[in-house]
C-alpha cells in the first residue's frame, strides 16, 4: 500500500536558520505529493504540492520538489521565523476504492523557531 | 476562517456516554471526511463522504458512527468509546469529481478539530 515517511521532530531552529524536512513516499502509479502545515488550534492547510516528476511546489518561502528518482519531497526554507513554527505534514494523493482523490500522510515533524 | 467549523472544539466523555461531534462546511464542496490524528502517528481517514454517500469505511470500530445530513454537515455519533480512542478528530471536505476518475487533486480544506479526551 501507499505510506509517508517523514523525519522525526520536533526540530527546533534559530530564526533566520535553513530548514530542510526529509520525506519519502511509496506508491504505486504516479501519486501527487503535497506539504500540509498545522499551525496552533488550527486545522490542516495546504501549503504547497506537485503533481509530477521534477515539479517543484512552493509558497511562502518554502520549496520542496517531486523527485520521483529517490521518491522524495523534501521541504525546504532558506530563511525561517518565528511565525513558521507550526507542524508540517508530508502526504500523497492516489485513487481510492470508488475514484475519489484519497490522501495518505506521513507522521507530521513538529518546528519550533526560537528569535 | 478556513469555511470548515467544528464543534464542540473540546470534549472528555466517559466510556458509557454517547457523544456527537458536529462539522459544517461553508465552501459549497460534495465531499466530507472523518479523520484521526493521535500523537506521533499519521493521520487516519476514517470515513469519506462524496455526494451524500459513504464511499471510504477504513476498517473503523462500530463505536464510530458517521452521518451525512446533507453536503454541508457531517457528523460523528460516538458510544462506549476507549480511553485509546482519545485524540483530535478532524473533519476536511473538499469538490469531488468522482466521474474525472481523480485526474485531478481537489484540495482538502480541514477544520479546527475536537479534542477528544476519554476517560
Amino acid at each position: 500500500g501507499n505510506s509517508v515517511t517523514q523525519m522525526e521532530g520536533p526540530v527546533t531552529l534559530s530564526e533566520e536558520a535553513f530548514l530542510t524536512i526529509n520525506c519519502t513516499y511509496t506508491a504505486t502509479g504516479y501519486p501527487s505529493l503535497f506539504w500540509y502545515v498545522q499551525y496552533p488550534g488550527e486545522g490542516l492547510q495546504l501549503l504547497l504540492k506537485a503533481t509530477k516528476a521534477d515539479d517543484k511546489g512552493s509558497n511562502k518561502g518554502f520549496e520542496a520538489t517531486y523527485r520521483k528518482e529517490t521518491t522524495s519531497f523534501h521541504l525546504e526554507k532558506g530563511s525561517v521565523q518565528v511565525s513558521d513554527s507550526a507542524v508540517y505534514f508530508c502526504a500523497l494523493s492516489a485513487l481510492g476504492a470508488f475514484g475519489n482523490e484519497k490522501l495518505t500522510f506521513g507522521t507530521g515533524t513538529r518546528l519550533t523557531i526560537i528569535p | 476562517e478556513t469555511g470548515v467549523t467544528q464543534t464542540p472544539r473540546h470534549l472528555v466523555m466517559g466510556m458509557t456516554n454517547k457523544k456527537s461531534l458536529k462539522c459544517e462546511q461553508h465552501l459549497g464542496h460534495n465531499a466530507m471526511y472523518w479523520y484521526k490524528q493521535s500523537a506521533k502517528k499519521p493521520l487516519e481517514l476514517m470515513f469519506v463522504y462524496s455526494l451524500e454517500e459513504r464511499v471510504e469505511n477504513n476498517s473503523v470500530p462500530s463505536r464510530f458512527s458517521p452521518e451525512c445530513p446533507n453536503s454541508s454537515h457531517l457528523f460523528l455519533h460516538l458510544h462506549t468509546l476507549q480511553p485509546e480512542d482519545s485524540a483530535l478528530y478532524l473533519c476536511a471536505s473538499s469538490q469531488d469529481n468522482p466521474y474525472t476518475g481523480g485526474s485531478s487533486y481537489n484540495e482538502q480544506f480541514f477544520g479546527p478539530g475536537t479534542r477528544l479526551t476519554v476517560l
